[in-house]
Formats: structure tokens, C-alpha cells, sequence
């Protein structure tokens, strides 16, 4: 079945430094990739999608890029700030009828001023 | 545009008694999935459901849970004879009809406590 293997963490950060989060995925087709944040005490927030191979998503500074080739969709920002800890989840969707989320178990992120 | 709502957001039960979630889903969204998150773990599937249909259960424990999501008013999660276990954040997300893309989105989560 469908299975995602996300960074173990905690990670930890000085304000400004570079992010990455691994992220390698298994699916039988051609999934969608998503990464989604979560803040403390509240639900997912959707952060940036993939649909294809060697699409870009990106969205308040944070990338990622969809590389079939090695089954990869990290996630990287290049200047971290305080306000980006959070856990950050890596997740596919096939194109199926089932159309459900396999997540990664999550990389808590903590950036330090 | 409310996002997707869900209540309570916070529940206490006691061993045996049942729980009860509900799920309101974005305007124009007519999908729902139900998703558990474990203590310091990722969010598992549970169950699809359109409006009075359920798509795929297979996620969803065999015994003692059940989901509907009606022709009117919001999705239902009930938890019949809850124990200890059953301690967890349970997520609702919608998307809107398949031709509006697969993105789903999730509401704040409901965060039940077993004593």
C-alpha cells in the first residue's frame, strides 16, 4: 500500500537558518503530494501541493519539489523565523476512488530567536 | 468563506459512555473524511463519506465505530463504549467534488479524553 517516510525529528533552528524536511513517498500509481503544518493545539493547515512530476509548490517561503525519479517531495525554506514551529506533515493522495491522506508521522520543528 | 468546522473541540468521557463528533464541512463541499491522530503520532484515515453515502471504511475499527454524513445537517462520529485508547485528536476534513481537485481541508479537530 501507499506509505510516506518522513525526517525523524525534533528539529531544531536558529531564526534565519536554512530548512529542510525529508520526505520520500511509496504509491502504486501517480499521487499528489501535500505538505500540511500543524500549530499547536490546532488542526492542519494546508502549506503547499504537488500534482505531477517535477511540479513546484510553494508558498510563504517554504518549496517543494515532486521528483519521481527518487520518490522525494522535502520540503526546504531558506530563512527560517520563530513563527514557523510548528509539525510539518508530509502526505500523498492517489487519484483512486478512495482519495485518502497517508501521512507521514510529522517532524516538529522548533526555531529559536 | 467558514472553513470547516467541528464540535466540541474538546470531550471528556468515561469507559463505556459513547462520543459523538460532528463535522460541518466547508460550503460547496460535499466530501467528508474522518482522521485520527494518536499522541506524538500522524493522522490515520478513518472513513469517506459523501452525503448519506460511505465511500471507504477502511479505516475505521470494526467494532463500536460508525460514521454517517446525511442528506441534511453535519457528519457524525460516534464512538460507542469508549475506552482508554480511544484517548485522541479526531480530525474532519472536506474537499468539494472531484472535478474541484483533491485538496482537502481540515477543520481544528476534537480532542477526546477517556478517563
Amino acid at each position: 500500500g501507499d506509505s510516506v517516510t518522513q525526517m525523524e525529528g525534533p528539529v531544531t533552528l536558529s531564526e534565519e537558518a536554512f530548512l529542510t524536511i525529508n520526505c520520500t513517498y511509496t504509491a502504486t500509481g501517480y499521487p499528489s503530494l501535500f505538505w500540511y503544518v500543524q500549530y499547536p493545539g490546532e488542526g492542519l493547515q494546508l502549506l503547499l501541493k504537488a500534482t505531477k512530476a517535477d511540479d513546484k509548490g510553494s508558498n510563504k517561503g517554504f518549496e517543494a519539489t515532486y521528483r519521481k525519479e527518487t520518490t522525494s517531495f522535502h520540503l526546504e525554506k531558506g530563512s527560517v523565523q520563530v513563527s514557523d514551529s510548528a509539525v510539518y506533515f508530509c502526505a500523498l493522495s492517489d487519484h483512486g476512488s478512495a482519495r485518502q491522506l497517508t501521512f507521514g508521522s510529522g517532524t516538529q520543528l522548533t526555531v529559536l530567536p | 468563506n467558514a472553513g470547516v468546522m467541528q464540535n466540541p473541540r474538546h470531550l471528556v468521557r468515561r469507559r463505556g459512555q459513547e462520543a459523538r463528533l460532528r463535522c460541518s464541512p466547508m460550503k460547496g463541499h460535499s466530501h467528508v473524511y474522518w482522521y485520527r491522530q494518536l499522541p506524538e503520532e500522524g493522522l490515520k484515515f478513518m472513513v469517506y463519506l459523501q452525503k448519506e453515502n460511505i465511500i471507504d471504511e477502511s479505516g475505521m475499527p470494526k467494532e463500536r465505530f460508525s460514521a454517517e454524513f446525511p442528506k441534511e445537517g453535519p457528519s457524525i462520529l460516534r464512538i460507542q463504549q469508549v475506552v482508554r485508547g480511544d484517548s485522541a485528536a479526531y480530525f474532519c476534513a472536506s474537499s468539494p467534488p472531484r472535478q474541484g481537485g483533491d485538496t482537502q481541508y481540515f477543520g481544528p479537530g476534537t480532542r477526546l479524553t477517556v478517563l
